[in-house]
């Protein structure tokens, strides 16, 4: 079964800094992957998905991330950081097959924004 | 107006209470999706149904039930809430690319 693991719990930039979450999974194949960000009382919000192709991607609100299919990983990344910015954010992965269209979800990493 | 809506959005109950949680979306897709939320466990799937006649099992079902009642709507239950079922709930759902689009949670505490 498809895993998906970030290792960094809780992580604190200063506004203006550059930031980067990572993000690593577990899957034979291919898989789907994508960022979610969650405000404080809110839903999850889609940032940005992978499927094939190019494999750095962009999303929304200055955020990429880049598929390494050597490394397993899919980190996001943003050059400058705004307060705006934090909040909890899940990497998740869709394997194929019999699972099509079920999310595995990371545990999450809290983005704390210092001014 | 959202595309996917919960009711209640906040809700405390008291153990052994039957509690539902109802979920509507208005994105026309088949696919519908039950999520909690626990701190530091990220999102773990307790239900899926991939069309009205369709429902699974995800990886913690033990004390939920769910209905899909129409395409549009899906509703979780608890048939005998006990505390450990407090968390946050999520439904979502989905189109044919596989991203899913998440409602806003209902916060459940049960005493």
């Amino acid at each position: 079964a498809q895993s998906v693991t970030q290792p960094d719990i809780h992580i604190t930039v200063s506004e203006g800094a550059s930031l980067e979450l990572r993000c690593n999974y577990s899957y034979g194949a291919t898989p789907y992957l994508f960022w979610y960000v969650q405000s404080p009382g809110q839903g999850l919000q889609l940032l940005l998905k992978y499927f094939s192709g190019d494999t750095l991607v962009q999303g929304i609100k200055g955020f990429e991330a880049e598929f390494k299919r050597s490394q397993s990983s899919f980190n996001l990344r943003k050059p400058s950081v705004h307060w705006s910015d934090a909040a909890e954010y899940f990497c998740a992965v869709i394997a194929g097959g019999t699972s099509y269209g079920k999310l595995t979800f990371g545990q999450g990493t809290i983005l704390t924004v210092h001014p | 107006d959202a595309d996917v809506t919960q009711t209640p959005r906040n809700r405390i109950t008291k153990t052994g209470k039957r509690i539902m949680l109802e979920c509507s979306q208005t994105k026309g897709h088949d696919r519908m999706y039950w999520y909690r939320q626990d701190p530091g466990l990220g999102l773990r799937l307790i239900y899926y149904s991939f069309d009205v006649k369709d429902i699974n099992k995800g990886e913690i079902s033990d004390g939920y039930s769910v209905s899909r009642q129409a395409q549009a709507k899906f509703s979780l239950s608890l048939e005998s809430a006990i505390p450990n079922q407090t968390a946050l709930y999520f439904c979502a759902t989905s189109g044919p690319g596989g991203e899913q689009y998440f409602g806003p949670g209902t916060r459940l505490t049960v005493t």
